[in-house]
């Protein structure tokens, strides 16, 4: 069974770009989690998406955004890239909605904002 | 303010003993705890889990301690090996995940041979 993929895997970008990340679940999964993950601030959630819809939202600005299509990929978007932003992005997904069962994770996106 | 702290950034364990892993948390909201370990360039992976209802899970060599009146949980690995050298995260979430994983900031798990 294949497991989480995230494309791409590393990225750089300029402040006031926009990204868009990807994410592919395990194959029957439809809850699909984002997180950050800084030296300073450890892992934070992002947001859940479960059946196409936005179910549960972090701390995070508005220039944070993401979907999920029906065939339960995601993709994240960050607008107005600042300096700040360069962390790991990972992807986690699970069978059902919520945190309270297995989430899997996927090898992460590496963004750097120059 | 950091609601799951994990207070050892790293811990060094000799091969064949007991590894013990600490994290606090302060919401008491919190109903379910996870144990992630994670390798450099990778993704975290799911080790084991506790619900609130319960203060022991074992799964092989890794066991989970919750003691909730004093909202603290361990893990506990036995015997260490070399493989277990990782970056270990306490994660912890309530109201069924509304509010995704809480996770502290990892403890460096190294195993000496």
């Amino acid at each position: 069974k294949a497991g989480v993929t995230q494309t791409p895997r590393y990225l750089i970008k300029t402040r006031g770009q926009q990204v868009t990340l990807s994410c592919s679940p395990i194959s029957g999964h439809r809850s699909v989690s984002w997180y950050q993950q800084t030296p300073g601030q450890g892992l934070q959630f992002l947001f859940e998406y479960f059946s196409e819809t936005q179910r549960n939202k972090g701390n995070f600005p508005g220039r944070f955004s993401g979907r999920q299509f029906s065939n339960s990929r995601s993709e994240m978007n960050v607008s107005t890239l600042e300096l700040g932003d360069s962390a790991l992005y990972l992807c986690a997904s699970s069978l059902f909605q919520g945190s309270d069962t297995e989430a899997f994770f996927g090898q992460g996106t590496r963004l750097t904002v120059v | 303010d950091q609601q799951v702290k994990q207070n050892s950034p790293s811990l060094s364990v000799q091969e064949g003993r007991i590894s013990i892993l600490n994290c606090d948390y302060t919401n008491s909201m919190f109903d379910y705890f996870l144990w992630y370990k994670k390798y450099p360039a990778e993704g975290p992976t799911f080790l084991i889990s506790i619900s609130s209802i319960k203060d022991k899970n074992e799964d092989g060599r890794f066991t989970v301690f919750l003691n909730k009146s004093a909202k603290h949980l361990s893990l506990h690995i036995v015997p260490s090996q070399p493989g277990d050298s990782a970056v270990y995260f306490c994660a912890s979430s309530a109201r069924g995940g509304a509010d995704g994983l809480t996770f502290g900031k990892g403890t460096h798990l190294i195993i000496q041979p």
